[in-house]
C-alpha cells in the first residue's frame, strides 16, 4: 500500500519566492495534518483538515502561510513570500478519524530558503 | 496546555542490550493516547508503539515495550536486544481524547554501538 506521498523531497529557493509543498494522503484517510520540524522548536502542528475542511489552523505562523485541500487525495501548503526562517522540514500526515487512530507520516520536504 | 518532556537528548547502548527512553507529560485529562515515533536518518517518521490511557496493560510490539505509569504521567520506551537499525531519533507524543492534535516531545537521539 502506498503511504503518504510528499513532493518535492527537497526544495531550495531564494527568499521572496513562492513555495508550494504537496501531499497525497493514504487512500481512505480523511484527516490530514501539516507539521513543521526545526531544531529550535521541534515538531509543530501547523494545520489539519477533516474531510477536506480546515479544522485548526492555529499553528500557522503567519499570513504568509496558507494550506488547501481541494479534494480527499491532495493538499498543498504554500508560503508566499518565503523567508530564510521558514527553512525547515515540512511533514504531511494522514489518519482515519478519531483520536485513537495513529497518524502516518510522509517522508517530509526539506525546505531551504536562501 | 499539554506538554511532553523527553529529558534525555541523547542515549547510547551496546548492540543486543536493552535501553529505556524516558518521557513524561503534563495533562489534566483522563482520556488520552500516547505514542512513540522513530525518525531514522532517512527522515521518515515511523510509528513504533501506542498506548491508550484507559488501558492498564502496557503495550508491546516485538522488541519494543512501554512502561506506562499513569499516576506519575510517565511513558517510557524499552527497546530489548538493540539492533543497529534502531539508531534514530525517538519522539514521544500525546493526544487528548476526542482531539486530533499530536503534541511531541523534543526527541531523544539513540545511538547503537556495535
Amino acid at each position: 500500500d502506498a503511504g503518504v506521498i510528499q513532493s518535492p523531497r527537497h526544495e531550495v529557493t531564494e527568499m521572496g519566492q513562492e513555495v508550494t509543498l504537496r501531499c497525497k494522503p493514504i487512500s481512505g484517510h480523511n484527516s490530514l495534518f501539516w507539521y513543521r520540524q526545526t531544531m529550535m522548536r521541534g515538531l509543530e502542528l501547523l494545520i489539519y483538515f477533516n474531510n477536506n475542511v480546515p479544522i485548526d489552523d492555529s499553528g500557522m505562523p503567519e499570513d504568509r502561510f496558507s494550506a488547501k485541500m481541494p479534494n480527499a487525495s491532495f493538499s498543498t501548503l504554500k508560503i508566499q513570500p518565503s523567508e530564510p526562517r521558514d527553512s525547515a522540514v515540512y511533514f504531511c500526515a494522514s489518519s482515519f478519524p478519531g483520536s485513537n487512530q495513529p497518524q502516518h507520516f510522509g517522508d517530509g520536504t526539506r525546505l531551504s530558503i536562501l | 496546555a499539554q506538554t511532553v518532556t523527553q529529558s534525555q537528548p541523547e542515549m547510547s547502548v551496546q548492540e543486543a542490550e536493552t535501553v529505556t527512553l524516558s518521557c513524561t507529560y503534563d495533562t489534566s485529562e483522563s482520556d488520552y493516547y500516547l505514542f512513540w515515533y522513530k525518525q531514522p536518518p532517512s527522515r521518515q517518521m515511523i510509528l513504533v508503539i501506542r498506548q491508550e490511557a484507559y488501558k492498564q496493560q502496557n503495550a508491546t510490539e516485538n522488541r519494543f515495550s512501554v512502561n506506562f505509569q499513569k499516576a506519575a504521567k510517565s511513558f517510557s520506551l524499552k527497546i530489548s536486544d538493540s539492533q543497529l537499525g534502531d539508531a534514530a531519533m525517538y519522539f514521544c507524543a500525546y493526544r487528548r481524547g476526542g482531539a486530533q492534535k499530536l503534541v511531541f516531545g523534543q526527541g531523544t537521539r539513540l545511538t547503537i554501538n556495535p
